[in-house]
C-alpha cells in the first residue's frame, strides 16, 4: 500500500462548479499535512497547510480526518486558473521526511 | 530572495555521458532535497541534506547517482554514466524544517538521455 494515495483523475469540471478530492495516508503517526499545487511543466508550490481543525483560504477549504486517515480539498466557484495538479503531502516525525502523493489532475472548462 | 535556483534548466545528453545538476537553495534554509519526477512514478525523494550533511539517501536509485553539498549555498546531483531511464525532471527544494515547514522548489532540470 502506498504511503499517500490520491485519485489521479483527471477531474474535468465546468467553471463555477465546486470540486472536492481526497487523499488517504497509511502512517497513523503522521503529523503534518499539506496541499501543493503544480502547474503544467512547473514546480510544485504550497497551496495550503492542513490543520486538525480544518482551514479555509478564500475559495479553498482543507479538512483533516485523523480517524479515517484522510485529508480533503474543496474548491468552490472554480476558476479556469485552478486547472493544475494537486499534490497531497504528508509528514511523520518517525519517517523523517515528507511524502508526496501522485497528484490529482484538475481541469476547469469554460 | 531569488528562490531556489537550478541549472541547467534543460539537459540533453547521450547514454553513457556524465550529467551534473546544480542547485542553490534559499539562504538560511537548513534542509535541501533532491527529487525526481516522472509520469509513471510521480515525485520521488532521492536524497536530503541537513546543514550540508546527507541524512537519507535511500531514494537514490543506484550507485550511478551521487549528491554532494560542499557548502550551505550549493549542491550537485551527478549521474555517471547516464541511461535513457534517467530521463525525468529533477527538482531541488529547500526548507527551514524537515516536515513541518514549506518546501520551496526550484524550477527543475528537464533531463533527456538519448
Amino acid at each position: 500500500r502506498k504511503e499517500v494515495e490520491q485519485d489521479p483523475g483527471p477531474f474535468n469540471v465546468p467553471e463555477g462548479a465546486t470540486v472536492a478530492f481526497n487523499c488517504t495516508y497509511s502512517n497513523s503517526a503522521s503529523q503534518s499535512f499539506f496541499w501543493y499545487r503544480q502547474d503544467c511543466r512547473k514546480e510544485p508550490k504550497l497551496l495550503m497547510s492542513v490543520y486538525s481543525s480544518g482551514n479555509e483560504d478564500g475559495r479553498f477549504t482543507a479538512q483533516l480526518n485523523r480517524a479515517s486517515q484522510y485529508i480533503s480539498l474543496l474548491i468552490r466557484d472554480s476558476k479556469l486558473s485552478d486547472s493544475a495538479t494537486y499534490l497531497c503531502v504528508v509528514g511523520a516525525q518517525g519517517a523523517q521526511k515528507l511524502v508526496f502523493g501522485q497528484g490529482t489532475r484538475l481541469t476547469i472548462n469554460p | 530572495d531569488a528562490g531556489v535556483i537550478q541549472s541547467p534548466r534543460h539537459e540533453v545528453t547521450e547514454m553513457g555521458q556524465e550529467v551534473t545538476l546544480r542547485c542553490k537553495p534559499i539562504s538560511g534554509h537548513d534542509y535541501l532535497f533532491w527529487y525526481r519526477q516522472t509520469m509513471m512514478r510521480g515525485l520521488e525523494l532521492l536524497i536530503y541534506f541537513n546543514n550540508n550533511v546527507p541524512i537519507d539517501d535511500s531514494g537514490m536509485p543506484e550507485d550511478r547517482f551521487s549528491a554532494k553539498m560542499p557548502n550551505a549555498s550549493f549542491s550537485t546531483l551527478k549521474i555517471q554514466p547516464s541511461e535513457p531511464r534517467d530521463s525525468a525532471v529533477y527538482f531541488c527544494a529547500s526548507s527551514f524544517g524537515l516536515i513541518t515547514d514549506t518546501q520551496y522548489f526550484g524550477p527543475g532540470t528537464r533531463l533527456t538521455v538519448l
